[in-house]
């Protein structure tokens, strides 16, 4: 089946770790982003990758990385010097770039919960 | 800066009248209006959206509509089920290429 997939599901991490988050896409769409997810605050956007080896800062980018290397995969590491990391990160890729050439829909993976201990 | 505002935060409805949830963006350049459903544990999926040339459209039980004067756009469910129970997001697409969620309706539909 074609999708989406992040793992691990659940993340338990202790503070002062780095934490690296995966997500794997099937759909040879051309852009992934990364969004958090706290409650009464919507979907923030972490980082985005609009092609394989290029990749720009979100609305709340500071504490975050990434990497594109290859089309399918694009984690995102959540490391020490993000405040408050506890909350529920969502990946999502798109066909091509949003914008008046896109299409826009965004296809989400189930999302993982990161708890900081 | 950008924003997209979204009420109510929660909603509950009985099994088979309307709900209505709205949305209001500060960007007059923005020009794509997607709404997405998120079920318990699971990520937010596309239902229905509308681009800035049209005022209304219609998918079976959901519906959207778009006041570009006034900046604001609606999502109107008839005839809820216990099935729409989810959270419900807004967005808007700026022409810087990104795309803004209003903070999320919680909609509960009662038996």
């Amino acid at each position: 089946d074609g999708g989406i997939t992040q793992s691990p599901k659940y993340l338990f991490r202790k503070e002062g770790q780095n934490v690296t988050l995966s997500c794997e896409q099937n759909l040879n769409h051309d852009a992934m982003y990364w969004y958090r997810q706290d409650p009464g605050q919507g979907l923030r956007l972490i980082y985005y990758s609009q092609i394989v080896n290029d990749f720009q800062k979100g609305d709340i980018a500071e504490g975050y990385s990434v990497s594109r290397e290859k089309k399918e995969s694009f984690p995102l590491t959540v490391t020490s010097a993000q405040k408050n990391p506890t909350a529920f990160y969502l990946c999502a890729s798109s066909i091509r770039a949003s914008g008046n050439s896109g299409t826009g829909e965004l296809f989400f993976g189930e999302g993982s919960r990161l708890t900081v201990l | 800066g950008e924003n997209v505002e979204q009420h109510p935060s929660t909603l509950s409805v009985q099994e088979g009248d309307s709900a209505v949830i709205k949305c209001t963006y500060s960007d007059s350049a923005s020009n794509y209006f997607p709404w997405y459903k998120q079920e318990l544990g699971k990520g937010p999926q596309l239902i229905i959206d509308i681009r800035s040339n049209v005022g209304e459209k219609k998918d079976q039980r959901i519906a959207v509509t778009l006041n570009k004067t006034a900046k604001h756009f609606s999502l109107h469910i008839t005839e809820t089920q216990p099935e729409d129970s989810a959270v419900y997001f807004c967005a808007a697409y700026l022409n810087t290429d990104k795309l803004i969620f209003g903070t999320g309706t919680r909609l509960q539909v009662f038996p």
